[in-house]
């Protein structure tokens, strides 16, 4: 079974443009989860999406969205790139919700540079 | 969500068993143990989750003491690709599904 994939693995963008990262979540997998990761924060969460609905949400600023389509594939986007957004970019996905969820199962991201 | 205590860091020896442990002596009755681990420059891998009793996979067993206030991974044969940084993580089940990683236990298999 194909393990979740994020593209694009590299990204160099601007302060003040916005960028929009994708992840497929493995078949089957009906949640998706996305993190933020860096040296001096750690990992810090984003926002979940299950059946294209938002479930849970991190305490991140609105530059930070996503959504989820119909096949489960999750997309995030963050407007107005400042420099502090340079980070490496995590998605996971799960079954479904409940205990079973915390069986995450990762990307292997998307490094994210602003410049 | 109970706090965890692990060592920084650890050595082991190839082809020996790798004992990480974790403290959380504050974990409530519904809450469950969770290991991940992150290799360098990948995302975090789930390894093994458990409750109150010992469970083992392909990867890994883990040990919960009987009081629940701590627990070990147990790597069995520990090879080089098992280097990584360890994380031990108590959830409770309705925890929004936000996954939280401490400092964790880097791991260094030495030939």
């Amino acid at each position: 079974k194909a393990g979740v994939t994020q593209t694009p693995r590299y990204l160099i963008k601007t302060r003040g443009q916005q960028v929009t990262l994708s992840c497929s979540p493995i078949s089957g997998h009906r949640s998706v989860s996305w993190y933020q990761q860096t040296p001096g924060q750690g990992l810090q969460f984003l926002f979940e999406y299950f059946s294209e609905t938002q479930r849970n949400k991190g305490n991140f600023p609105g530059r930070f969205s996503g959504r989820q389509f119909s096949n489960s594939r999750s997309e995030m986007n963050v407007s107005t790139l400042e420099l502090g957004d340079s980070a490496l970019y995590l998605c996971a996905s799960s079954l479904a919700g409940g205990v079973s969820s915390y069986e995450q199962y990762f990307g292997p991201g998307t490094r994210l540079t602003v410049t | 969500d109970a706090k965890t205590t692990q060592p920084t860091s650890m050595d082991c020896a190839e082809g020996r068993a790798a004992n990480l442990p974790c403290n959380h002596s504050t974990i409530s009755g519904n809450e469950y143990v969770y290991w991940y681990r992150q290799i360098h420059s990948q995302g975090p891998q789930y390894i093994i989750h458990g409750l109150k009793n010992n469970e083992t996979n392909e990867m890994a067993s883990l040990i919960i003491t009987e009081d629940r206030k701590s627990s070990t991974l147990i790597l069995p044969h520990a090879t080089l690709r098992d280097t990584a940084v360890y994380y031990c993580i108590v959830l409770h089940n309705n925890a929004g599904n936000m996954l939280t990683f401490g400092g964790g236990t880097r791991l260094m298999v030495k030939p």
